[in-house]
């Protein structure tokens, strides 16, 4: 299994630019969800969903667009970047129930808007 | 007040010392994870909990429910170790609530 991947890696965009950070995995997991990591904040929820079709806005939403058609993927969009929206982006997968239920996360995209 | 609280931020110790590092949380919780980030970025599951104790290599994770509290403990620290540890809460079907995590450092 190839588990959680992310790309781009690292991508820089100009202020009002709109681009999709991509998110796949390969173990059949319910649960998908989008973090960013910023420095003295630590890691917060932007939006997750808990199955294909399903999804709902976590502690920071607001720029961010998100949607499920399949189990497997889960893109995040920025609609018009802004400076505020620099930082290291996490997806994360897990089981919703049976199996293992810790998260694993993909390598993240580090993110910088000029 | 956050939610999620973990102590210390920063900790450096000598090789072989016994380091523990505390979490209390505020809210209802469904389960408590423990997860590790290198300096490379990549973040790692360490134990989910929802009660009691649990072990693995010279890692051991233990929560209290009544008190809102979670420990991680390391014995014989290595350098290999040095790391943030960051402790993340789960209510439900939501996502994570994380700590601002620990910096750990392991000194040869």
């Amino acid at each position: 299994n190839a588990g959680v991947t992310q790309t781009p890696k690292f991508q820089v965009l100009k202020t009002g630019q709109s681009m999709t950070l991509q998110c796949a995995q390969d173990m059949n997991h319910e649960y998908m969800s989008w973090y960013r990591q910023d420095p003295g904040m630590g890691l917060r929820l932007i939006h997750y969903s808990v199955g294909a079709g399903i999804t709902d806005q976590g502690e920071v939403p607001n720029g961010y667009n998100v949607s499920r058609s399949t189990t497997e993927d889960f893109p995040l969009r920025l609609l018009s970047a802004a400076p505020s929206q620099t930082s290291v982006y996490f997806c994360a997968s897990s089981k919703r129930a049976g199996g293992r239920p810790e998260q694993y996360f993909g390598p993240g995209t580090r993110l910088t808007v000029t | 007040k956050n939610e999620v609280e973990q102590s210390p931020q920063n900790l450096t110790a000598q090789e072989g010392e016994f380091i523990t590092i505390n979490c209390s949380y505020s809210v209802g919780i469904s389960a408590l994870h423990w997860l590790q980030q290198h300096p490379g970025g990549g973040i790692v599951s360490l134990f989910m909990l929802s009660s009691g104790k649990k072990k693995h290599g010279r890692l051991i994770a233990t929560i209290n429910i009544q008190e809102k509290h979670s420990s991680l403990h390391i014995t014989a620290s290595h350098p290999r170790d040095s790391a943030v540890y960051i402790c993340a809460v789960q209510r439900g079907a939501d996502g994570l609530t994380f700590g601002k995590g620990t910096h750990l450092i392991i000194q040869p």
